[in-house]
Protein backbone atom coordinates (compact mmCIF):
# COMPACT_ATOMS: atom_id res chain seq x y z
CA UNK A 1 0.00 0.00 0.00
CA UNK A 2 1.10 3.16 -1.33
CA UNK A 3 1.51 5.86 1.80
CA UNK A 4 1.84 9.52 1.92
CA UNK A 5 2.17 10.62 5.39
CA UNK A 6 1.79 14.26 6.89
CA UNK A 7 1.92 15.66 10.63
CA UNK A 8 -1.76 16.32 11.12
CA UNK A 9 -1.09 19.14 13.23
CA UNK A 10 -2.15 21.61 14.44
CA UNK A 11 0.72 23.68 13.43
CA UNK A 12 0.73 27.34 14.77
CA UNK A 13 2.68 30.10 13.67
CA UNK A 14 2.49 33.83 14.17
CA UNK A 15 1.17 35.99 11.79
CA UNK A 16 4.27 37.41 9.14
CA UNK A 17 6.54 34.01 10.29
CA UNK A 18 7.35 31.34 7.49
CA UNK A 19 5.56 28.36 8.30
CA UNK A 20 7.22 24.88 6.90
CA UNK A 21 4.50 22.12 6.43
CA UNK A 22 6.51 18.57 5.13
CA UNK A 23 5.14 15.04 3.49
CA UNK A 24 7.01 12.21 3.13
CA UNK A 25 6.00 9.04 0.75
CA UNK A 26 6.98 5.83 0.26
CA UNK A 27 7.00 5.10 -3.13
CA UNK A 28 10.75 5.61 -4.46
CA UNK A 29 9.32 6.06 -8.09
CA UNK A 30 7.05 8.51 -7.96
CA UNK A 31 7.27 11.32 -10.37
CA UNK A 32 4.90 14.37 -9.31
CA UNK A 33 3.80 16.05 -6.16
CA UNK A 34 1.00 18.48 -5.33
CA UNK A 35 0.36 20.60 -2.72
CA UNK A 36 -3.63 21.32 -2.23
CA UNK A 37 -5.59 24.32 0.30
CA UNK A 38 -8.51 23.02 1.88
CA UNK A 39 -10.96 25.41 3.80
CA UNK A 40 -13.17 24.17 6.32
CA UNK A 41 -16.40 22.83 4.71
CA UNK A 42 -14.59 23.55 1.02
CA UNK A 43 -12.96 21.78 -1.78
CA UNK A 44 -9.34 21.45 -2.36
CA UNK A 45 -7.67 23.87 -4.08
CA UNK A 46 -4.32 23.76 -6.18
CA UNK A 47 -1.54 25.45 -4.66
CA UNK A 48 1.25 24.27 -6.71
CA UNK A 49 2.99 20.73 -7.68
CA UNK A 50 6.56 20.04 -8.15
CA UNK A 51 8.15 17.23 -10.20
CA UNK A 52 11.95 18.52 -10.24
CA UNK A 53 14.50 17.87 -7.56
CA UNK A 54 14.96 21.50 -5.75
CA UNK A 55 12.76 24.22 -4.83
CA UNK A 56 9.66 25.54 -6.92
CA UNK A 57 8.53 29.02 -6.38
CA UNK A 58 5.61 30.75 -6.45
CA UNK A 59 4.97 33.81 -4.82
CA UNK A 60 4.87 33.60 -0.81
CA UNK A 61 5.04 30.09 -1.34
CA UNK A 62 7.91 27.35 -1.86
CA UNK A 63 7.52 23.53 -2.73
CA UNK A 64 10.74 21.85 -2.22
CA UNK A 65 11.31 18.26 -3.49
CA UNK A 66 13.99 15.60 -2.28
CA UNK A 67 13.66 12.42 -4.00
CA UNK A 68 16.63 10.75 -2.20
CA UNK A 69 14.78 11.41 1.07
CA UNK A 70 11.25 10.85 -0.14
CA UNK A 71 10.21 14.01 1.06
CA UNK A 72 8.22 17.42 -0.41
CA UNK A 73 7.98 20.62 2.00
CA UNK A 74 6.06 23.34 1.34
CA UNK A 75 7.28 26.68 2.81
CA UNK A 76 4.37 29.41 3.19
CA UNK A 77 6.46 33.22 3.87
CA UNK A 78 4.60 36.22 5.41
CA UNK A 79 1.76 33.78 6.98
CA UNK A 80 -1.27 35.62 6.96
CA UNK A 81 -4.66 34.70 8.96
CA UNK A 82 -6.04 33.64 5.69
CA UNK A 83 -3.25 30.80 5.41
CA UNK A 84 -5.03 29.42 8.07
CA UNK A 85 -6.47 25.83 6.30
CA UNK A 86 -5.73 22.49 5.66
CA UNK A 87 -2.66 21.66 3.34
CA UNK A 88 -3.14 18.79 1.76
CA UNK A 89 -0.24 16.91 -0.21
CA UNK A 90 -0.58 14.60 -2.75
CA UNK A 91 1.22 11.85 -4.60
CA UNK A 92 0.83 11.18 -8.39
CA UNK A 93 0.51 7.43 -8.68
CA UNK A 94 -0.70 5.92 -12.33
CA UNK A 95 -3.98 8.11 -13.06
CA UNK A 96 -4.63 8.69 -9.93
CA UNK A 97 -3.52 10.88 -6.94
CA UNK A 98 -2.77 9.67 -3.24
CA UNK A 99 -3.27 12.09 -0.29
CA UNK A 100 -2.13 12.83 3.02
CA UNK A 101 -4.20 13.01 5.97
CA UNK A 102 -3.68 17.26 5.53
CA UNK A 103 -1.97 19.24 8.11
CA UNK A 104 -4.00 22.00 10.16
CA UNK A 105 -2.42 25.48 9.70
CA UNK A 106 -3.08 28.18 12.34
CA UNK A 107 -2.00 31.74 11.63
CA UNK A 108 -2.20 33.66 14.58
CA UNK A 109 -2.82 37.70 14.46
CA UNK B 1 -6.91 26.83 -12.92
CA UNK B 2 -9.75 24.79 -14.91
CA UNK B 3 -13.59 25.06 -13.52
CA UNK B 4 -15.87 22.27 -11.81
CA UNK B 5 -19.34 22.63 -10.60
CA UNK B 6 -21.06 19.96 -8.75
CA UNK B 7 -24.73 19.82 -8.24
CA UNK B 8 -26.39 20.03 -5.56
CA UNK B 9 -23.95 21.68 -3.23
CA UNK B 10 -26.01 20.55 0.11
CA UNK B 11 -28.74 17.74 0.14
CA UNK B 12 -30.54 15.73 3.42
CA UNK B 13 -32.52 12.82 2.19
CA UNK B 14 -34.52 9.91 4.59
CA UNK B 15 -32.51 6.49 4.91
CA UNK B 16 -33.37 4.06 1.81
CA UNK B 17 -33.96 7.22 -0.44
CA UNK B 18 -31.23 7.77 -3.95
CA UNK B 19 -29.89 10.79 -4.40
CA UNK B 20 -28.02 11.68 -7.19
CA UNK B 21 -24.57 14.33 -7.33
CA UNK B 22 -23.72 15.98 -10.96
CA UNK B 23 -20.43 17.08 -11.70
CA UNK B 24 -19.58 19.28 -14.89
CA UNK B 25 -16.47 20.61 -16.58
CA UNK B 26 -17.32 24.34 -17.77
CA UNK B 27 -14.32 24.35 -19.71
CA UNK B 28 -12.68 21.84 -19.73
CA UNK B 29 -13.46 18.07 -22.21
CA UNK B 30 -12.83 15.50 -19.23
CA UNK B 31 -11.79 12.39 -20.55
CA UNK B 32 -11.11 11.05 -16.53
CA UNK B 33 -12.77 12.50 -13.67
CA UNK B 34 -12.45 10.50 -9.85
CA UNK B 35 -15.03 10.76 -7.20
CA UNK B 36 -14.19 11.66 -3.52
CA UNK B 37 -15.50 10.82 -0.22
CA UNK B 38 -14.47 12.61 2.96
CA UNK B 39 -15.62 12.38 6.58
CA UNK B 40 -15.01 15.14 8.71
CA UNK B 41 -11.54 15.59 10.12
CA UNK B 42 -9.77 13.18 7.60
CA UNK B 43 -8.48 13.16 4.21
CA UNK B 44 -9.63 12.69 1.04
CA UNK B 45 -11.06 9.00 0.41
CA UNK B 46 -11.27 8.14 -3.70
CA UNK B 47 -14.01 6.05 -4.42
CA UNK B 48 -13.92 5.82 -8.64
CA UNK B 49 -12.07 6.81 -11.60
CA UNK B 50 -14.93 6.97 -14.45
CA UNK B 51 -13.59 7.14 -18.12
CA UNK B 52 -15.99 8.86 -20.50
CA UNK B 53 -18.26 6.13 -22.22
CA UNK B 54 -16.90 3.13 -20.00
CA UNK B 55 -17.59 1.79 -16.78
CA UNK B 56 -15.98 3.24 -13.66
CA UNK B 57 -12.78 1.66 -11.63
CA UNK B 58 -13.90 1.27 -8.33
CA UNK B 59 -11.27 1.80 -5.40
CA UNK B 60 -11.60 -1.70 -3.22
CA UNK B 61 -13.76 -1.21 -0.46
CA UNK B 62 -16.46 0.45 -2.49
CA UNK B 63 -19.64 -0.88 -3.43
CA UNK B 64 -20.30 -0.40 -6.90
CA UNK B 65 -23.74 -1.48 -6.73
CA UNK B 66 -24.11 1.03 -3.93
CA UNK B 67 -22.06 4.17 -5.53
CA UNK B 68 -23.55 4.01 -9.20
CA UNK B 69 -21.61 6.08 -11.60
CA UNK B 70 -22.48 7.51 -14.83
CA UNK B 71 -19.39 9.31 -17.12
CA UNK B 72 -21.99 9.53 -20.17
CA UNK B 73 -20.06 12.73 -21.60
CA UNK B 74 -16.69 14.73 -21.84
CA UNK B 75 -18.14 17.35 -19.62
CA UNK B 76 -20.55 15.28 -17.26
CA UNK B 77 -20.59 12.90 -14.71
CA UNK B 78 -22.75 11.38 -11.98
CA UNK B 79 -22.51 9.57 -8.57
CA UNK B 80 -25.74 7.91 -7.69
CA UNK B 81 -26.01 7.39 -3.79
CA UNK B 82 -28.47 4.16 -3.85
CA UNK B 83 -30.54 3.79 -1.01
CA UNK B 84 -28.75 5.64 1.17
CA UNK B 85 -28.26 5.04 5.10
CA UNK B 86 -26.82 7.72 7.68
CA UNK B 87 -23.32 5.99 7.49
CA UNK B 88 -23.02 7.69 3.81
CA UNK B 89 -23.10 10.86 5.16
CA UNK B 90 -20.54 12.74 3.87
CA UNK B 91 -18.67 15.38 1.96
CA UNK B 92 -18.49 13.85 -1.76
CA UNK B 93 -15.80 15.68 -4.14
CA UNK B 94 -15.65 15.52 -7.49
CA UNK B 95 -12.70 15.88 -9.69
CA UNK B 96 -10.96 15.79 -13.09
CA UNK B 97 -7.60 15.83 -14.39
CA UNK B 98 -5.92 18.07 -16.45
CA UNK B 99 -2.50 20.02 -17.53
CA UNK B 100 0.65 17.96 -18.82
CA UNK B 101 0.92 14.73 -18.89
CA UNK B 102 4.05 15.37 -15.98
CA UNK B 103 1.96 16.93 -13.95
CA UNK B 104 -1.36 16.05 -14.26
CA UNK B 105 -2.94 17.92 -11.49
CA UNK B 106 -6.25 17.33 -10.25
CA UNK B 107 -9.09 20.15 -10.39
CA UNK B 108 -11.83 19.92 -7.71
CA UNK B 109 -15.95 20.60 -7.67
CA UNK B 110 -16.59 22.44 -5.02
CA UNK B 111 -18.43 19.17 -3.28
CA UNK B 112 -21.63 17.76 -2.41
CA UNK B 113 -22.71 17.62 1.59
CA UNK B 114 -24.59 14.52 2.27
CA UNK B 115 -27.07 14.08 5.20
CA UNK B 116 -28.38 11.29 5.25
CA UNK B 117 -31.33 11.15 8.35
Amino acid sequence: QKEVEQNSGPLSVPEGAIASLNCTYSDRGSQSFFWYRQYSGKSPELIMFIYSNGDKEDGRFTAQLNKASQYVSLLIRDSQPSDSATYLCAVREGGKLIFGQGTELSVKP
Amino acid sequence: GAVVSQHPSWVICKSGTSVKIECRSLDFQATTMFWYRQFPKQSLMLMATSNEGSKATYEQGVEKDKFLINHASLTLSTLTVTSAHPEDSSFYICSFSGGSSVAYEQYFGPGTRLTVT
